[in-house]
């Protein structure tokens, strides 16, 4: 069964909006992972937070990890039409190799 | 470099035919790992190697087989193939050396009548 669900499932804002993207997951995690998706593409990683850190930033990217309520959030600010893709939370239980992958929330940003 | 690659792009097989999905990484990447995806869900690990020689099981190992014989290729292997194993399949490749970041290949768009 999937370890991570997003919230929401598809999201439209306008550029210059900032996103926000919800992940939950089910057991204990080494790290979390955030990954964008274009579409008809592979996966790009975005950001890794380990489970002893609480926020962590990257250029226009913020995420929150909250390991007491095994969830976590990905904030895009001031978001771009190049920002539209699909984005996913991974999990890792152990060892680096094992990413077990959320549904994913589909971004839509308009001009 | 040119990263994570897989051949084909797109395949279409009729049921019981067997094909393998190839896939290559010039990182020297250790970790290696097959996914699938399918609509409406995220993806799904089907198997994965920590190195030469050495393969586990995902979550949805059952009709593949996969085999890492160098570092470099770990293909993936579809024994009879069955409509449910239309998908879309991602290569992927880390390092394995305290950093887990995952480098992807472009996908295989597989359909199996």
């Amino acid at each position: 069964s999937q370890q991570g669900e997003e919230d929401p499932q598809a999201l439209s804002i306008q550029e210059g909006e900032n996103a926000t993207m919800n992940c939950s997951y089910k057991t204990s995690i080494n790290n979390l992972q955030w990954y964008r998706q274009n579409s008809g593409r592979g996966l790009v990683h975005l950001i890794l937070i380990r489970s002893n850190e609480r926020e962590k930033h990257s250029g226009r990217l913020r995420v929150t990890l909250d390991t007491s309520k095994k969830s976590s959030s990905l904030l895009i600010t001031a978001s771009r039409a190049a920002d539209t893709a699909s984005y996913f939370c991974a999990t890792d239980t152990g060892g680096g190799n094992k990413l077990t992958f959320g549904t994913g929330t589909q971004l839509k940003v308009e001009l | 470099n040119a990263g994570v690659t897989q051949t084909p792009k797109f395949q279409v097989l009729k049921t019981g035919q067997s094909m393998t999905l190839q896939c290559a990484q010039d990182m020297n990447h250790e970790y290696m790992s097959w996914y699938r995806q399918d609509p409406g869900m995220g993806l799904r690990l089907i198997h994965y190697s920590v190195g030469a020689g050495i393969t586990d099981q995902g979550e949805v190992p059952n009709g593949y087989n996969v085999s890492r014989s160098t570092t470099e290729d770990f293909p993936l292997r579809l024994l009879s193939a069955a409509p449910s194993q239309t998908s879309v399949y991602f290569c992927a490749s880390s390092s394995g050396q305290g950093t887990y970041e995952q480098y992807f290949g472009p996908g295989t768009r597989l359909t199996v009548t």
